[in-house]
Order: C-alpha cells, then structure tokens, then sequence
C-alpha cells in the first residue's frame, strides 16, 4: 500500500517569513495530492491540491510542487501570518481506485509574532 | 456543496458502553464512506472503508467486531463502537466520496466525534 512521510514534524517562523513542508510518497499509481489544514479539534480543511499532470499550482500565499520521477512534493507558504498556525497535513490518493487517502504525519506549525 | 454531517460532536460516556456515530451526505449521494481515527498529536488513520450496501473493508489492526459500520443508503453510515474501553477514547472523523468528483475533490470531511470514555 502506499506510505507516506512528512517532514518536519514541528515548524516554527517568525511572522513574514516562508515556510516549507515536504512530503514524499511511496506508490508511483498515486495521482492526486491534497494538502490540509487541522486546527484544534475541527476537521481537516482542503487548502490546495496538484494532480500528477502538473508540476506546481499556486494559490495566492501557498504554492505547491511535484516531482513525480522522485516522488515527493511540497507546500510553500510565503509571508506567513499567525492565523497559519495549525498543523497540516499532506497526503496521496490514487483516484481511480476508490478514492482512498494515505496521511502523511503532520506538521505542527507555529508563526510567531 | 458536498457537505458532509456527523453526529454527535461530543461524546462523554462510561467504560462498557455502545455508542453509535452518524455521517451523513447533505447533498450528494455518497457511495463510499471512510472512517478515520486520530489520537492527540497524531495523523488521521484510516479505520475503515464502506460502499453502500456492502460490508465495511477494515484496515489491519481494525478490529471488525469493535467497530460496526453500518452504510445501508447512499447519504448514511454508522460506526458504533462496541464496548468502549477508555482507550477508545479518541477523535472519530467521517468522509464522504460520490461517484464523480465534487468541488473536484474526492473525499470531504465531517467536522469529528470527540469520544471520552470514563
């Protein structure tokens, strides 16, 4: 089955800056790769998403990059504001088989004032 | 759209007790429900997956007898926890897929059980 990995586990920014969180994956059949957003005790909030035919999407402050040949991908958060505090949380889906997500571990991000 | 409904938020119960979580698709007809179970500090873990009207497909380590999961119509599914010990104690989260993408997503979330057992 497929497995992912996150990394860093904990992030700390001063306010302003860039963050980067960097996920890798393990079955080349996934496609999709969706990144959440969780505050305390709320769900998991979609924040941005690439599928495997593209290589970077942006979304305002957040971007996100693939690279399928090595299996990883990453989000960029630029100009960072307290309100991005949260954990996040990466994860890959193949699509056409059911739809199933595989979590990476999260991210605890803290951005400082 | 694609809104996704579960009950109760909130669950405070003794040890030995049933209790029954709800997931409902306001409005979509969800064919596959998931259900997931996260603990304090830690990522989402997929329990099980149900299709309607089929038995629920459990993730190893997922006792099937310990968590029922019911989806007999197309906007419900059901996870009882059977017996709860107080180290099902845990946060429970529900998602919903339909046949084709919504909002081009393929899986949108309940806003979570919190489950305490004394």
């Amino acid at each position: 089955g497929e497995n992912v990995e996150q990394h860093p586990s904990t992030l700390s920014v001063q306010e302003g800056d860039s963050a980067v969180i960097k996920c890798t994956y393990s079955d080349s059949a996934s496609n999709y790769f969706p990144w959440y957003k969780q505050e305390l005790g709320k769900r998991p909030q979609l924040i941005i998403d690439i599928r495997s035919n593209v290589g970077e999407k942006k979304d305002q402050r957040i971007a996100v990059t693939l690279n399928k040949t090595a299996k990883h991908f990453s989000l960029h958060i630029t100009e960072t504001q307290p309100e991005d505090s949260a954990v996040y949380f990466c994860a890959a889906a193949y699509t056409g088989g059911g739809n199933k997500l595989t979590f990476g571990t999260g991210t605890q991000l803290k951005v400082e004032l | 759209g694609a809104v996704v409904s579960q009950h109760p938020s909130r669950v405070i119960c003794k040890s030995g007790t049933s209790v029954k979580i709800e997931c409902r698709s306001l409005d979509f007809q969800a064919t596959t429900m998931f259900w997931y179970r996260q603990f304090p500090k830690q990522s989402l873990m997929l329990m099980a997956t149900s299709n309607e009207g089929s038995k629920a497909t459990y993730e190893q380590g997922v006792e099937k007898d310990k968590f029922l999961i019911n989806h007999a119509s197309l906007t419900l599914s059901t996870l009882t926890v059977t017996s709860a010990h107080p180290e099902d104690s845990s946060f429970y989260i529900c998602s919903a897929s339909g046949t084709v993408l919504i909002s081009n997503q393929p899986q949108h979330f309940g806003d979570g059980t919190r489950l305490s057992i004394l």
